[in-house]
């Protein structure tokens, strides 16, 4: 969807490496989220922002980072990589408040490899 | 501890069969069940939503059936095509709080 854009789409990085995965979308939407994907494990969910001045962990945060420079803006920083971060990882957007608020809508998804 | 579980991990049906896949939940508090269905490559993408003030939901091929009292939600899919085989993920969220997944199922329609 190009309504969600994730740069870069693959990254392979070395171990203790510090990277950046962005996030931009043109949807106006006010929620943002970043998950991850394992085979077998699903959607899991690092960190959301309901709007630019509240930013929440997930289930997974730890050895994550988030920043939310603009409401279409919203980064995951990895400080220092590990193999087991090898992932996909998913950027989504809601819109805040009303009937529809939860439906989200995902980027085409960033492949890591930590080496 | 897991909010939302999923099962069967992976369906194979033939074409025309009836796919069905089902979730339950933990948290009594949510009220917003989606099923998103994601092709290799892909990101999710919505397939179709039901909120506990009904308990079944049709959108072509595609139905929710939703038992408030067994807190448990599933997706049928009627005459099954190829063209259907992808990866399956309930979730489950509500006011105040951020969507939980299910493991997801990967399903494959054989000609």
């Amino acid at each position: 969807d190009a309504d969600v854009t994730q740069t870069p789409r693959n990254r392979i990085t070395k171990t203790g490496k510090r990277i950046m995965l962005e996030c931009s979308q043109t949807k106006g939407h006010d929620r943002m989220y970043w998950y991850r994907q394992d085979p077998g494990l699903g959607l899991r969910l690092i960190y959301y922002s309901f709007d630019v001045k509240d930013i929440n962990k997930g289930e997974i945060s730890d050895g994550y980072s988030v920043s939310r420079q603009a409401q279409a803006k919203f980064s995951l920083s990895l400080e220092s990589a590990i193999p087991n971060q090898t992932a996909l990882y998913f950027c989504a957007t809601s819109e805040g408040g009303g009937a529809r608020y939860n439906e989200q809508f995902f980027g085409p998804g960033t492949r890591l490899t930590v080496l | 501890q897991q909010q939302v579980k999923q099962s069967p991990q992976s369906l194979i049906v033939q074409k025309g069969g009836i796919p069905i896949i089902n979730c339950a939940y933990e948290n009594t508090a949510f009220d917003y069940f989606p099923w998103y269905q994601q092709f290799p490559g892909k990101g999710p993408a919505l397939l179709i939503a039901i909120r506990p003030d009904v308990s079944e939901k049709k959108e072509g091929r595609f139905t929710i059936s939703f038992n408030k009292s067994a807190k448990q939600f599933s997706l049928h899919i009627m005459d099954s095509q190829p063209g259907d085989s992808a990866t399956y993920f309930c979730a489950a969220g509500g006011v105040g709080y951020a969507l939980n997944f299910g493991k997801g199922t990967s399903l494959l329609v054989t000609p």
